[in-house]
């Protein structure tokens, strides 16, 4: 059963930073591209970043280019979410999610909430 | 970038109705149009790929159509479970999803 575990939500101030974590168990990690999705209280879904199989390839939502950065460990079977200068408007949820055909999000972790507050 | 958008904001349904849900693209995506439906307090869940193609366990009642810039989801026969919240997402370039669909009871 694939299972996607998100870790290392909480608050944190303005402009502070937060490294998110996302287990993956169930599949063959190396073998997918994986994205990182938010959705901030009571609004909708916001694609935020997604990574390469091998890591060669990154994009990211232009709000967040510069201060996010998604990375991967396959022998850990991880991807990662570095946030540096948080702001108040990044408060989510932050769901990892598996790609499959044509970039679709066909599994989902639980989610890890991030709050950007003083 | 790419925008969508869907119609309507909000419906008011009742069980066994046939629903339809529009989403739009700025520019044409081809087929790069997906679906999901998520629950208040829960992960998205994806219900449609490729525009048309039923992601493995999900109930035959949901249907995808379209291609280029418009496409549908139709629910067939609303069950109680289906009263949640749905969104589109290209990913024929910088992913985008739709602004939601909130599917209640009447």
């Amino acid at each position: 059963e694939v299972q996607l575990v998100e870790s290392g939500g909480g608050l944190v101030q303005p402009g502070g930073s937060l490294r998110l974590s996302c287990a993956a168990s169930g599949f063959t990690f190396s073998e997918y591209w994986m994205s990182w999705v938010r959705q901030a209280p009571g609004k909708g879904l916001e694609w935020v970043a997604n990574i390469k199989q091998d890591g060669s390839e990154k994009y990211y939502v232009d709000s967040v280019k510069g201060r996010f950065t998604i990375s991967r460990d396959n022998a850990r079977n991880s991807l990662f979410l570095q946030m540096n200068s948080l702001r108040a408007e990044d408060t989510a949820v932050y769901y990892c999610a598996r790609e499959g055909w044509l970039s679709a999000a066909n599994h989902w972790g639980q989610g890890t909430l991030v709050t950007v507050s003083s | 970038d790419i925008q969508m958008t869907q119609s309507p904001s909000s419906l008011s349904a009742s069980v066994g109705d046939r629903v339809t849900i529009t989403c739009r693209a700025s520019q044409s995506i081809t087929n790069y149009l997906h679906w999901y439906q998520q629950n208040p307090g829960k992960a998205p869940k994806l219900l449609i790929y490729a525009t048309s193609r039923l992601q493995s366990g999900v109930p035959s009642r949901f249907s995808g159509s379209g291609s280029g810039t418009d496409f549908t989801l139709t629910i067939s026969s609303l069950q109680p479970e289906d009263f949640a919240t749905y969104y589109c997402q290209q990913t024929y370039s910088t992913v985008t999803f739709g602004p939601g669909t909130k599917v209640d009871i009447k």
